[in-house]
C-alpha cells in the first residue's frame, strides 16, 4: 500500500456519460497530480493542485476538471465520455517531487463501451 | 522541446540474466532524473534519483548512471528475476517551469524462466 488511495478501481460505462474519479494523497503531502495512460502509452500529465487550488494543468480536455477538497482528497471529473477516453487513470501526491519523487496510487482503470 | 526518450521500447530476456536500459533527455535546466518500475496494472514506483553531481546510483540488483554531458542515463538490473517484469520509466525534472516533470514512455521488460 502506497498510502495513496484510489477508487474505484475498475469503471465501466458507456459513451456520453459522467464519472467521477476519487483520491485521497498520502497523509501530509498537499500536492495531487492527475496521469491518464492509454494502452501502451506514457504518462500523460493532466492537471496537479496544491492545497485545494490549482497549481498546473497539462493537455487537459475540456470535458474533465478537477478539484482539491479541503481535506486534501480529489475529485477527477469526466463527461461526455468517448471511446478513447478509455484508460488508466493515476493520482500521484508528493510533499515534493524534486526530492521525494511522486507516490502514486494504483489507478483507476476506466473503459468506455 | 523538452522530451524523454527511452529504448528500446520492449525487452525479453531469460531469467538470471542481465539488462541495460536506456534514456536519453533533452530537458533543460535539468534537476534531477527518477527511474521509476511499473507493475502491470499497478502505479509507478521510484526505484532510483540522480541529481547532476551523481554518476551512479544502486538499489539492490538495479544500478542506474547518469552522464550529464551527453543527457542520458541507463538502468542496469543484474540477474533478472520474473518479478523485474515490468515497465521501467524514466523521469526527468526540469528546474523551472509549472509543470516540469517529463516522463518517458517507458521500456516494457519481460523476464522469462
Amino acid at each position: 500500500d502506497s498510502g495513496v488511495t484510489q477508487t474505484p478501481k475498475h469503471l465501466i460505462t458507456a459513451t456520453g456519460q459522467r464519472v467521477t474519479l476519487r483520491c485521497s494523497p498520502r497523509s501530509g503531502d498537499l500536492s495531487v497530480y492527475w496521469y491518464q495512460q492509454s494502452l501502451d502509452q506514457g504518462l500523460q500529465f493532466l492537471i496537479q493542485y496544491y492545497n485545494g487550488e490549482e497549481r498546473a494543468k497539462g493537455n487537459i480536455l475540456e470535458r474533465f476538471s478537477a478539484q482539491q477538497f479541503p481535506d486534501l482528497h480529489s475529485e477527477l471529473n469526466l463527461s461526455s465520455l468517448e471511446l478513447g477516453d478509455s484508460a488508466l487513470y493515476f493520482c500521484a501526491s508528493s510533499v515534493n517531487p524534486y526530492l521525494y519523487g511522486y507516490t502514486f496510487g494504483s489507478g483507476t482503470r476506466l473503459t468506455v463501451v | 522541446k523538452n522530451q524523454v526518450e527511452q529504448s528500446p521500447q520492449s525487452l525479453i530476456i531469460l531469467e538470471g540474466k542481465n539488462c541495460t536500459l536506456q534514456c536519453n533527455y533533452t530537458v533543460s535546466p535539468f534537476s534531477n532524473l527518477r527511474w521509476y518500475k511499473q507493475d502491470t496494472g499497478r502505479g509507478p514506483v521510484s526505484l532510483t534519483i540522480m541529481t547532476f553531481s551523481e554518476n551512479t546510483k544502486s538499489n539492490g540488483r538495479y544500478t542506474a548512471t547518469l552522464d550529464a554531458d551527453t543527457k542520458q542515463s541507463s538502468l542496469h538490473i543484474t540477474a533478472s528475476q520474473l518479478s523485474d517484469s515490468a515497465s521501467y520509466i524514466c523521469v526527468v525534472s526540469a528546474e523551472t517551469g509549472a509543470n516540469n516533470l517529463f516522463f518517458g514512455t517507458g521500456t516494457r521488460l519481460t523476464v522469462i524462466p
